[in-house]
């Protein structure tokens, strides 16, 4: 199964700037999704970010707020812009291997004050 | 839209005790994922069931998903300390393996010594 990375595990923000999380992945992969978790909540989509074209976001996530990037296949960045402390969440990122599993990374905790 | 429910919602039990946990799904399943997340971690792959009928195992853990197609448990026989964290059961929105899940509300486990 492939290794992901994610940078930076965690992080403290203040309200109104924004924080870019890094994903990384051991091998190629086509698609890479982008997931939330709330605290105390189980696992949100955001988006799914293909390589060679704009991610694809899920209903009430949008582009202003959570750009992504995927400039190869191995990597991609997810953005939490204007940050406020309804952002704080863990944030992963996850790659459908071989045998169609879904594996996520370690996350990003994300705490905005 | 699909809503997977899991009961229990947290379960504490003595080391050495068998214990289930059930997800059940709004919708037919077309793919069912049991992961395992420690406080604070990213989720950790334990199984994936596709058909209906079908059981995998893995060391002391089995999972099933039934005939229906819109239930899933989780056994683990004789529970360990080891097996404590908490149990999401996440399920592809559509067939294909996209790789889009929606995820149950969890269930914490506690395994006492």
């Amino acid at each position: 199964s492939a290794v992901i990375s994610q940078k930076p595990s965690r992080d403290i923000c203040q309200r109104g700037t924004s924080l870019t999380i890094q994903c990384q992945v051991d091998s190629q992969v086509t698609m890479m999704f982008w997931y939330r978790q709330q605290p105390g909540q189980s696992l949100t989509l955001i988006a799914t970010a293909n390589q060679g074209s704009e991610a694809t976001y899920e209903s009430g996530f949008v582009i202003d707020k959570f750009p992504i990037s995927r400039p190869n296949l191995t990597f991609s960045t997810l953005t939490v812009s204007n940050m406020s402390p309804e952002d704080s969440s863990i944030y992963l990122c996850s790659v459908m291997t071989g045998a169609n599993v879904l594996t996520f990374g370690a996350g990003s905790r994300l705490t905005v004050l | 839209s699909q809503e997977l429910e899991q009961s229990p919602q947290s379960l504490i039990v003595q080391e050495g005790k068998n214990l289930t946990i059930n997800c059940t799904s709004s919708k037919t399943l077309y793919g069912l994922y049991w992961y395992k997340q420690k406080y604070g971690e990213g989720l950790i792959f334990l199984m994936m069931l596709q058909k209906g009928g079908e059981e995998k195992s893995h060391e002391k853990i089995t999972a099933k998903l039934d005939e229906k197609k819109q239930q899933s448990s989780l056994h683990i026989t004789a529970s360990q300390p080891s097996h404590a964290g908490i149990y999401l059961c996440g399920a592809d929105r559509l067939s294909g393996n996209t790789g889009k899940l929606i995820f149950g509300q969890g269930t914490t486990l506690q395994v006492k010594p």
